[in-house]
């Protein structure tokens, strides 16, 4: 199964909530990513959060890590509709050659009605 | 910055004709490239990823090929599409930061090439 997993797979809240997605992954990490997708567009990074760190904020972002319990999760507040699309979150995985590489999840879909 | 430029934008191939994805990237030297494909509604499967000139790993096997014949170019080819190619392919690359070992940290992506074969 996949390295990280996203809850929920789907998200719908009104403009001006807040939006919480979850992310829980296997295996130990050096950092964990989230990234947001636009409909039909490539992925744009959002925030990058280190095992050492437990909480991370980046404008209405907050990003918090528990590596006891393998998961993660990104808060978006006041959500606009701008804020409308796929939130993915990604973790580092050794490839055998030693390089590392990330392996993402299948996303959140969240939708910002206004 | 980085710019990762991807091209054709949009492509419909019918099943067994060859294909060539192309990737090239500016504003970066020596990067890691990779080579994603997300099916409709899904999250992103790598494909392919390369550490260097002529270096390619591949992830899943399948039809699909790779090659990286220059630092900033990267190819994503097949000799005969299946149904199953349909889908979004994504280019990216990640700068790598030297130590004792290679890290991943942000990876960039391009703007994407949607296939589908018929």
């Amino acid at each position: 199964s996949q390295q990280g997993e996203e809850d929920p797979q789907a998200l719908s809240i009104q403009e001006g909530e807040n939006a919480t997605m979850n992310c829980s992954y296997k295996t130990s990490i050096n950092n964990l990513q989230w990234y947001r997708q636009n409909s039909g567009r490539g992925l744009v990074h959002l925030i990058l959060i280190r095992s050492n760190e437990r909480e991370k904020h980046s404008g209405r972002l907050r990003v918090t890590l528990d590596t006891s319990k393998k998961s993660s999760s990104l808060l978006i507040t006041a959500s606009r509709a701008a804020d409308t699309a796929s939130y993915f979150c990604a973790t580092d995985v050794q490839t055998q050659g030693g390089s590392e590489k990330l392996v993402f999840g299948k996303g959140t879909k969240l939708t910002v009605n206004p | 910055s980085q710019t990762i430029h991807q091209w054709p934008a949009t492509l419909v191939q019918p099943v067994g004709s060859p294909l060539s994805l192309e990737c090239t990237v500016e504003g970066t030297s020596n990067p890691n490239l990779y080579w994603y494909r997300q099916a409709a509604g899904r999250g992103l499967q790598l494909l392919f990823y390369s550490v260097g000139i002529g270096q390619i790993s591949s992830e899943v096997p399948q039809n699909l090929s790779a090659s990286r014949p220059q630092d900033r170019q990267f190819i994503l080819s097949s000799k005969k599409l299946l149904l199953s190619d349909s889908g979004f392919y994504l280019c990216a690359l990640a700068a790598i930061r030297a130590g004792v070992r290679q890290t991943t940290d942000t990876q960039y992506f391009g703007p994407g090439t949607r296939l589908t074969v018929l």
